[in-house]
């Protein structure tokens, strides 16, 4: 089976403009979460998304969001950059049940500039 | 909220050797699961081993196997005959039941010297 895909894989975005990160899971997996690294912050939890529903959401700022599509893949969107939200964010995807492994894409770094 | 705690930000070990990794994590909960997760200079993040917190034995892969301590809410990494291959970032992660949305600790960096 292919693994998580995520496109594009590097990104340089101006502050005020936004951006949207795409993911495909594996096949079968209905299951997609969102997390953000930096180096100050770690790994962080954005949202999960569940047969075309955010299931869970992290603390993160309403300039972040995003979407499932009816084959599971996944686009997430930040509005209006700001230069720290500059970092690697990563795609996961998992089977039906909560609490499944979770399989990691090969993330997407963003920079704003 | 769930917080996870690896206190050893930096590792060394000898190839061949055997090293663990610490980390302890508090939660209020009684059903969960744990996860060590590596991640390598490419930055993709590679399952290495799951715990579930209703099993009392010990999760195992290979060369690496865990120790779960549940009442001491401790879970540690063992890595055998470590190899080259094994230097990386290595992160526990805990997960529970309302979804699939995993808490991290902030990393141990394992570097082996050949």
């Amino acid at each position: 089976k292919a693994g998580v895909t995520q496109t594009p894989r590097y990104l340089i975005k101006t502050r005020g403009q936004q951006v949207t990160l795409s993911c495909s899971p594996i096949s079968g997996h209905r299951s997609v979460s969102w997390y953000q690294q930096t180096p100050g912050q770690g790994l962080q939890f954005l949202f999960e998304y569940f047969s075309e529903t955010q299931r869970n959401k992290g603390n993160f700022p309403g300039r972040f969001s995003g979407r499932q599509f009816s084959n599971s893949r996944s686009e997430m969107n930040v509005s209006t950059l700001e230069l720290g939200d500059s970092a690697l964010y990563l795609c996961a995807s998992s089977l039906t049940a909560p609490a499944e492994t979770q399989y990691f894409g090969p993330g997407t770094r963003l920079l704003v500039l | 909220a769930q917080t996870v705690t690896q206190s050893q930000p930096e590792m060394s070990v000898q190839e061949a050797e055997t090293v663990t990794l610490s980390c302890t994590y508090d939660t209020s909960e009684s059903d969960y699961y744990l996860f060590w997760y590596k991640q390598p200079p490419s930055r993709q993040m590679i399952l290495v081993i799951r715990q579930e917190a209703y099993k009392q034995q010990n999760a195992t892969e290979n060369r690496f196997s865990v120790n779960f301590q549940k009442a001491a809410k401790s879970f540690s990494l063992k890595i055998s005959d470590s190899q080259l291959g094994d230097a990386a970032m290595y992160f526990c992660a805990y997960g529970h039941n309302a979804g699939n949305m995993l808490t991290f600790g902030g990393g141990t960096r394992l570097m082996v010297k050949p």
